[in-house]
């Protein structure tokens, strides 16, 4: 089955500062692989996805890439703020089912 | 608020009993998925069900069952509950099984095992 690996599982960032989560998968089958925040205690809350015919997503100060070849995306968070603090997590689907990573837990420092 | 609800809330169970959760689906969403969540990890997929069937598993157990309902909400059952199923249930509806799909997360049934 799917294995998704996710780098780093802490993340310390002054505010205003970039944060950058890496993954990467092993099926090739993956296709869409969504990225979620989890705030302490709530649900996980999709923020960025990308599919596999696309190389880059943008969205205000968030943007994920893709690199289908090596297996590996990415999440970049520019200008960071302390309401960006949360548990972060991938995802890779090659169908039916999600594969999460493990977490980034992100602290924006003001 | 993404529509999908889960009850109940909090659980405590003793180990050997059983236990069920609920979840109702988003508005228009035919596919329901469950995820155990242990404390610090990601979520781990447990199974999905389409149109009230299973379609397809994650690597648990067979005491972990599941149920959907012609309204397309959902039932996880666990059975002889072990102190390592204590952890946060996840259930996720999507508009359908296949394809780049988004998953929206219910708020989750946190489950303690003693």
């Amino acid at each position: 089955g799917e294995n998704v690996e996710q780098h780093p599982s802490t993340l310390s960032v002054q505010e205003g500062d970039s944060a950058v989560i890496k993954c990467t998968y092993s099926d090739s089958a993956s296709n869409y692989f969504p990225w979620y925040k989890q705030e302490l205690g709530k649900r996980p809350q999709l923020i960025i996805d990308i599919r596999s015919n696309v190389g880059e997503k943008k969205d205000q100060r968030i943007a994920v890439t893709l690199n289908k070849t090596a297996k590996h995306f990415s999440l970049h968070i520019t200008e960071t703020q302390p309401e960006d603090s949360a548990v972060y997590f991938c995802a890779a689907s090659p169908g039916n089912q999600f594969y999460f990573g493990t977490g980034t837990s992100l602290t924006v420092i003001p | 608020e993404t529509g999908v609800t889960q009850s109940p809330t909090h659980l405590i169970k003793t180990r050997g009993q059983q236990v069920t959760l609920r979840c109702s689906s988003q508005s228009g969403h035919n596919t329901v998925s469950w995820y155990q969540q242990a404390l610090g990890q990601g979520p781990q997929f447990i199974f999905q069900y389409y149109r009230e069937e299973e379609n397809g598993r994650g690597n648990f157990p067979p005491r972990f069952s599941g149920l959907q309902f012609p309204n397309y909400s959902s039932e996880l059952n666990v059975n002889a509950l072990e102190l390592d199923d204590s952890a946060l249930y996840l259930c996720a509806s999507s508009l359908a099984p296949v394809g780049p799909n988004e998953q929206f997360f219910g708020p989750g049934t946190r489950l303690t095992v003693l």
